[in-house]
C-alpha cells in the first residue's frame, strides 16, 4: 500500500527565509516521487519529480527535494522564499510497476511574510 | 504551453440531480485521470481512462459515476445521482505514458452540492 504524508498543514516563513516542506512516503514497491503547487484558483503544476538516478532533484522556480530512502521522505527545499511562493504544496507517490495511480498527501499551506 | 481545460469553473447543483463536468486534455496525450478533493482533505483518485475504457478505478469510483470520451477532445465525468458528499474540487488530468506520469492537471470544478 502506498500513503503520503506531509508534516504541518500550516508553514509559514519570511521572504527570504529558507523554506522547507517535509514529505514521508510509504511504499511496498519502489516508488516515484512528486511535488505538486497550487496557486489559488488554479490546477496543480509539477514541480518536480524523482524517478531514478540522483536522489537530489532540481524543480522549476528554485525548488528541490532529495530522496532518502534510509528516511523514506522527500522534503521540498528553496534557500530563499518569495512572496509568489505562496500557495499550496502537494506531496505525491506513484507506485514505479503501475504509474497509473498519484496518492497525494493533505497538502501543506504556505505563507510568506514581507 | 498546452494546457487542460476544465468547465465549468464552478458548478452548483440539487441533491439528486446528474452532473457531468468536462475536460479538454491536452491533444496527443492518450492517459487520463480525474481526480477530487473534498475541502480540506487530500486529492483522491477517482480513475483512469486509456484507449477507450477505464484502467484503474478506486472505490470511490461506484455506479453512481462513469466517464466519458464522447469525441476526439472531450473527457467527461457524470455523476447520476448528486449526493452532499459528492462536493469536491474536480481535477481532471491528462499525461502521454502510462509510466512516470508527468500528468498535467487542469484548473478544476468545484461541485457544490446542495
Amino acid at each position: 500500500a502506498q500513503s503520503v504524508t506531509q508534516l504541518g498543514s500550516h508553514v509559514s516563513v519570511s521572504e527570504g527565509a529558507l523554506v522547507l516542506l517535509r514529505c514521508n512516503y510509504s511504499s511496498s514497491v519502489p516508488p516515484y516521487l512528486f511535488w505538486y503547487v497550487q496557486y489559488p484558483n488554479q490546477g496543480l503544476q509539477l514541480l518536480l519529480k524523482y524517478t531514478t538516478g540522483a536522489t537530489l532533484v532540481k524543480g522549476i522556480n528554485g525548488f528541490e527535494a532529495e530522496f532518502k530512502k534510509s528516511e523514506t521522505s522527500f522534503h521540498l527545499t528553496k534557500p530563499s522564499a518569495h512572496m509568489s511562493d505562496a500557495a499550496e504544496y502537494f506531496c505525491a507517490v506513484s507506485p514505479a510497476n503501475t504509474g497509473n495511480q498519484f496518492y497525494f498527501g493533505t497538502g501543506t499551506s504556505l505563507t510568506v511574510i514581507p | 504551453e498546452p494546457e487542460v481545460t476544465q468547465t465549468p469553473s464552478h458548478q452548483v447543483t440539487q441533491m439528486g440531480q446528474e452532473v457531468i463536468l468536462r475536460c479538454v486534455p491536452i491533444s496527443n496525450h492518450l492517459y487520463f485521470y480525474w481526480y477530487r478533493q473534498i475541502l480540506g482533505q487530500k486529492v483522491e483518485f477517482l480513475v483512469s481512462f486509456y484507449n477507450n475504457e477505464i484502467s484503474e478505478k478506486s472505490e470511490i469510483f461506484d455506479d453512481q459515476f462513469s466517464v466519458e470520451r464522447p469525441d476526439g477532445s472531450n473527457f467527461t465525468l457524470k455523476i447520476r445521482s448528486t449526493k452532499l458528499e459528492d462536493s469536491a474540487m474536480y481535477f481532471c488530468a491528462s499525461s502521454d505514458t502510462g509510466y512516470v506520469a508527468e500528468a498535467f492537471f487542469g484548473q478544476g470544478t468545484r461541485l457544490t452540492v446542495v
